[in-house]
């Protein structure tokens, strides 16, 4: 069965330091990965994708993440914390084309001024 | 302008009514999806629709059926609600298009459903 994993419900990191949110994914053939986040009472947002090509990928308000196949991982990574980036995080598996997205469980991540 | 908008934004209604949610998109998207928030929250994909073909079907109770009327459109019907049915239901939309262009979803406001 495809699914993904967020091992940590919550990622409380303080404002200026580093943050990492973790994906790990079980999936057949090459999976397209994607990260969103969703901020209270809203939509989820597109943060950024990994489809092919350079393992690490950028994408908005400064996010990046780092696909690795060997490890099966896509976590999200951030040099800075800022406040403003407490939310809930999801990240998201497209197994191939045409098959449904399967979304990991969230993870809540507090950024302490 | 909004891109996936979503009415209503909330919605309270009696166990065994029927009620509907709408969901419209103005990007100009192929595929249009209805996705269930439950409280813990967890999301999980209820259907997608392509040019107005049911593409997937996951396994929700016939209670629920999707309606387009057109392709910038995907509504939501539910009979007989239950308890159970108490989440927030999000719309997305996707592009169609070459390989990565394809994959990447925008998703609406959010739909807050109570059940009593």
């Amino acid at each position: 069965a495809q699914s993904v994993a967020q091992p940590e419900d919550q990622v409380n990191v303080a404002e200026g330091n580093p943050l990492t949110v973790k994906c790990t994914y079980s999936v057949s053939g090459n999976p397209y990965l994607f990260w969103y986040v969703q901020y209270p009472n809203r939509g989820l947002q597109f943060l950024l994708k990994y489809i092919t090509g350079d393992n690490l990928v950028k994408g908005s308000y400064g996010f990046e993440a780092e696909f690795n196949k060997s490890q099966t991982s896509f976590h999200l990574k951030k040099p800075s914390a800022l406040v403003s980036d407490s939310a809930l995080y999801f990240c998201a598996v497209r197994p191939s084309y045409g098959q449904n997205f399967v979304f990991g469980p969230g993870t809540r991540l507090s950024v302490l001024p | 302008d909004t891109a996936v908008s979503q009415t209503p934004k909330y919605l309270v209604t009696q166990m065994g009514n029927d009620k509907s949610i709408k969901c419209e998109q103005n990007l100009g998207h192929d595929t249009m999806y209805w996705y269930k928030q439950d409280s813990k929250k967890f999301l999980k994909i209820m259907f997608s629709y392509n040019n107005k073909e049911l593409i997937i079907n996951e396994t929700v109770p016939n209670r629920f059926s999707p309606k387009s009327p057109d392709k910038a459109h995907l509504n939501l019907h539910i009979n007989s609600l239950e308890l159970g049915d108490s989440a927030v239901y999000f719309c997305a939309s996707s592009p169609p298009g070459t390989l990565g262009l394809q994959e990447t979803q925008y998703f609406g406001p959010g739909t807050r459903l109570l059940v009593l």
